[in-house]
């Protein structure tokens, strides 16, 4: 079993819809979470950081983290063509030390199209 | 956050000869950058842990002798695909710790063995 499971899609959604992405993980150490976007042929952006469970919102964009069911989920609302690319959770322990400082665990990607 | 460039963006080469990818942190001193590499449709797998002045550290399965990682500076690091064949092709990314959080990534550097 993984220890992030991301369902890889793909997603094809109608301009002005609510788009919903989730991830799960198994691992409770894991106390800091995050959203990327990867545009094809591009390195990864920072979209969302959350470090509690609630919800974090930032325009378009919430962020949605739940650590008692190890969930987390991103909404994006009103979504654009522009939206269209992949996304990735990623998170990582409060205190991973040694040589696992720093080091985030990726899920998948969801492949996101969203459509005129 | 922090401002990753690499360089070159893209490059082809012939098997058997080695190609340098550079990463630099514009804005943010970094003590700890990453190296990915990212094959068509899959999600990032991170081959090494690079830290200034010292080491860097592999992931399992990374052979250490054919990707050189150098870490200098706190702006730069470099990493040497030696002796390249076309296994090698693959998307490669750096990152920048920003400690124990979150990571900024770079554009990427698409490598083509012929």
């Amino acid at each position: 079993q993984k220890e992030v499971e991301q369902d890889p899609g793909p997603l094809s959604v109608p301009e002005g819809a609510i788009v919903s992405l989730n991830c799960t993980y198994s691992n409770s150490a894991f106390q800091y979470f995050m959203w990327y976007r990867q545009y094809s042929r591009k390195g990864p952006e920072l979209l969302m950081y959350t470090y509690s469970s609630g919800n974090k919102e930032d325009g378009r964009f919430t962020a949605q983290v739940d650590k008692s069911s190890k969930y987390i989920s991103l909404f994006i609302r009103d979504s654009q063509p522009s939206d269209s690319a992949t996304y990735l959770c990623a998170m990582n322990p409060w205190w991973a030390g040694g040589t696992s400082y720093g080091k985030l665990t990726f899920g998948q990607g969801t492949i996101l199209t969203v459509h005129p | 956050g922090a401002v990753v460039s690499q360089h070159p963006s893209r490059v082809i080469c012939k098997s058997g000869t080695s190609v340098k990818i550079e990463c630099r942190s514009l804005d943010f001193q970094a003590t700890t950058m990453f190296w990915y590499r990212q094959f068509p449709k899959q999600s990032l797998m991170l081959m090494a842990t690079s830290n200034e002045g010292s080491k860097a550290t592999y992931e399992q399965g990374v052979e250490k002798d054919k990707f050189l990682i150098n870490h200098a500076s706190l702006t730069l690091s470099t990493l040497t695909v030696t002796s390249a064949h076309p296994e090698d092709s693959s998307f490669y990314i750096c990152s920048v710790g920003s400690g124990t959080d979150t990571q900024y990534f770079g554009p990427g550097t698409r490598l083509t063995v012929l």
